[in-house]
């Protein structure tokens, strides 16, 4: 069985540009989680989806965005890159997200670098 | 104060060594996970507890609810078990149901042979 797909791995992008990064769920998980990872912060919650619609955000600005489609993929975008959106972005899939919740499984992330 | 406390931040154990890694949470949470992080970034997760213990192979979680207080233990560590392991709350919301995570800072294990 597929595990979460995250493309791309690695991603270098310059300031002021906007990237968006795709993750695509183990199939049948419904409910798809963003996180930020630095060296400063930590892993942070950006926001979660579940049946195409956001149901959290974390505190982010507003030039981070995702989106969920009807197969479950999920996109986030982040526009007018700055130097410290530089990190490792993970998304997580579960099967539902509130009764029966079983746990999650991780991507391997795509690393972002703005210079 | 952060709402997951993680302890100690870097461990440095010999091989067979036996190994705690503390969390404590100060948020309502629905479950609280064990993860690991190894170099690369790609993240497991190991444990997802919602009360009392859990085991598998040489790893031991256990979860006090009442002290918002859970362990990670390792017996016999080996140099494979060297990486990031991380505390994660499942946050318990404001009565309606999420699967955002809050995290610990991790702690950084080095099992030397």
């Amino acid at each position: 069985k597929a595990g979460v797909t995250q493309t791309p791995r690695y991603l270098i992008k310059t300031r002021g540009q906007q990237v968006t990064l795709s993750c695509s769920p183990i199939s049948g998980h419904r409910s798809v989680s963003w996180y930020q990872q630095t060296p400063g912060q930590g892993l942070q919650f950006l926001f979660e989806y579940f049946s195409e619609t956001q149901r959290n955000k974390g505190n982010f600005p507003g030039r981070f965005s995702g989106r969920q489609f009807s197969n479950s993929r999920s996109e986030m975008n982040v526009s007018t890159l700055e130097l410290g959106d530089s990190a490792l972005y993970l998304c997580a899939s579960s099967l539902v997200w509130d009764r029966g919740f079983n746990g999650y499984t991780f991507g391997s992330g795509t690393r972002l670098t703005v210079v | 104060k952060n709402e997951v406390e993680q302890s100690p931040q870097n461990l440095t154990a010999q091989e067979g060594e036996f190994i705690t890694i503390n969390c404590s949470y100060s948020v309502g949470i629905s479950a609280l996970h064990w993860l690991q992080q190894h170099p690369g970034g790609g993240i497991v997760s190991l444990f997802m507890l919602s009360s009392g213990k859990k085991k598998h192979g040489r790893l031991i979680a256990t979860i006090n609810i009442q002290e918002k207080h859970s362990s990670l233990h390792i017996t016999a560590s080996h140099p494979r078990d060297s990486a990031v392991y991380i505390c994660a709350v499942r946050w318990g919301g404001y009565g309606g149901a999420t699967n955002k995570l809050i995290f610990g800072t991790g702690t950084l294990l080095a099992v030397q042979p």
